[in-house]
């Protein structure tokens, strides 16, 4: 079974700069997750999708943040303009519907904001 | 009361010692915990998970402890390795409110190393 891909793997930008990051979850897995992952932190939900819904949105800042998922599969976040505090490891992870059935994470996408 | 407290940040054990992490939540509704170990450049990967009708869950060299009345649960490490050597998360979920209660809350992470 392939995993959840992500990319960029890494990424370079200055402040104000805009960014997106791509999201292709496992096959048939409905739920998407985004997170944000802070250097020394765990990770925190940006938002949830339920096929091509959102689930749970209430950690985005929706000022600078947004995120789809057209056609229910892969997902794409943005960022727009990019602040300093930005920078962190973005997460993506898939599951068939609750946390407790086939969450999986991707390998995540380092943002450096300079 | 959505906080989950994880401690030590960091620990440093001998090849072969046992390696012990803790965490405390506050909000009872909580039915769902589990553990993740994260290699550098790599996402969390879940290792082992509990439910709290069960005082102990044990897989392989891995076992959690669950302490219902104190809201405390704990991943223990036996015979640890050098490859054991990772940050691990404890999280915590209400999975049966489902939709957005259903998500994981993250503790803040402990950086293991096990020296050879």
């Amino acid at each position: 079974e392939a995993g959840v891909a992500q990319s960029p793997r890494y990424k370079i930008i200055e402040k104000r700069q805009s960014v997106a990051f791509w999201c292709n979850p496992i096959s048939g897995h409905a739920t998407l997750y985004w997170y944000q992952q802070i250097l020394g932190q765990g990770p925190k939900l940006l938002i949830q999708f339920q096929n091509n819904g959102v689930v749970d949105d209430s950690q985005l800042p929706k000022d600078r943040f947004s995120a789809e998922r057209l056609k229910g599969v892969d997902s794409t976040l943005k960022i727009q303009p990019a602040k300093l505090e930005d920078s962190a490891v973005y997460l993506c992870a898939s599951s068939l519907g609750r946390v407790d059935y086939g969450y999986t994470f991707g390998s995540g996408t380092r943002l450096t904001v300079v | 009361q959505q906080q989950v407290k994880q401690s030590p940040q960091s620990l440093i054990v001998q090849k072969g010692g046992i390696s012990i992490i803790n965490c405390a939540y506050e909000n009872t509704a909580f039915d769902y915990f589990p553990w993740y170990q994260q290699f550098p450049g790599k996402g969390p990967a879940l290792l082992i998970a509990i439910r709290p009708d069960v005082s102990e869950k044990k897989e392989g060299r891995f076992t959690i402890s669950f302490n219902k009345s104190a809201k405390q649960f704990s991943l223990h490490i036996m015979d640890s390795q050098p490859g054991d050597s990772a940050t691990y998360f404890c999280a915590a979920s209400m999975v049966n409110y489902g939709g957005s209660q259903g998500n994981l809350i993250f503790g803040k992470g402990t950086k293991l190393s096990v020296k050879p």
